[in-house]
């Protein structure tokens, strides 16, 4: 099985910081990497599929990267409703595997 | 517009099994593959396997294996995910979902599966 790891874990960022959050698969994936948003007690959203394509609808201000084993995802300019966990997830090869996720807070 | 809706929440006693519905509603239910995740509480997401729902095929996580079963009635849109043998580690939000990049990437709302004695 593929296994994802996201670094960091969790981190604290102001309004208005760039922030990137890597996600690494154990085998390459091509691009066949989503990126997705939760908030607390609701149901995760999809971002970016295609390792960097944005799904309708998502602000600009977000943005993938990344191809084989390293990805990245990229909040260009922090905003108060971006404040969430952020998971990655292969879909390249069954089974499907997530990441551990990347909590988001205000600093 | 595009939609998946759950069966409501499901209390089941250990060694008990449960059964999920996800009704589709707003694109053509066999053009894509329906997948099955859970979040237990405070936990990350996991995902359990896909039903290509135009041949009935499935695909479990290995940690599923001969637990879990996922089929569809695509006369009524619907896909069913039933987990036997539960336990208190069962006890989680489970949710059905495209993943399809040409699809609209929606989640249904959740279900939330219970495990007590």
């Amino acid at each position: 099985d593929i296994q994802m790891t996201q670094s960091p874990s969790a981190m604290s960022a102001s309004v208005g910081d760039r922030v990137t959050i890597t996600c690494r698969a154990s085998q390459g994936i091509s691009n066949d990497l989503a990126w997705f948003q939760q908030k607390p007690g609701t149901v995760p959203k999809r971002l970016i599929y295609a390792a960097s394509t944005l799904q309708s609808g998502v602000p600009s201000r977000f943005s993938g990267g990344g191809s084989g084993t390293e990805f990245t995802l990229t909040i260009s300019s922090l905003q108060p409703e971006d404040f969430a966990t952020y998971y990655c997830l292969q879909y390249n090869n069954s089974p499907f595997t997530f990441g551990p996720g990347t909590k988001v807070d205000i600093k | 517009q595009v939609q998946l809706v759950q069966s409501g929440a499901e209390v089941e006693k250990p060694g008990a099994s449960v059964k999920v519905s996800c009704k589709a509603s707003g694109y053509t239910f066999t053009d894509y593959y329906l997948h099955w995740v859970r979040q237990a509480p405070g936990q990350g997401l996991e995902w359990m396997g896909w039903i290509h729902t135009n041949s009935g095929g499935t695909h479990y996580a290995h940690n599923f294996h001969g637990r879990v079963t996922m089929t569809r009635d695509t006369s009524i849109s619907t896909a069913y995910m039933e987990l036997s043998s539960l336990g208190s580690d069962d006890t989680a939000l489970y949710y059905c979902l495209l993943l399809a990049p040409s699809s609209s990437g929606v989640w249904g709302q959740g279900t939330t599966v219970t495990v007590s004695s």
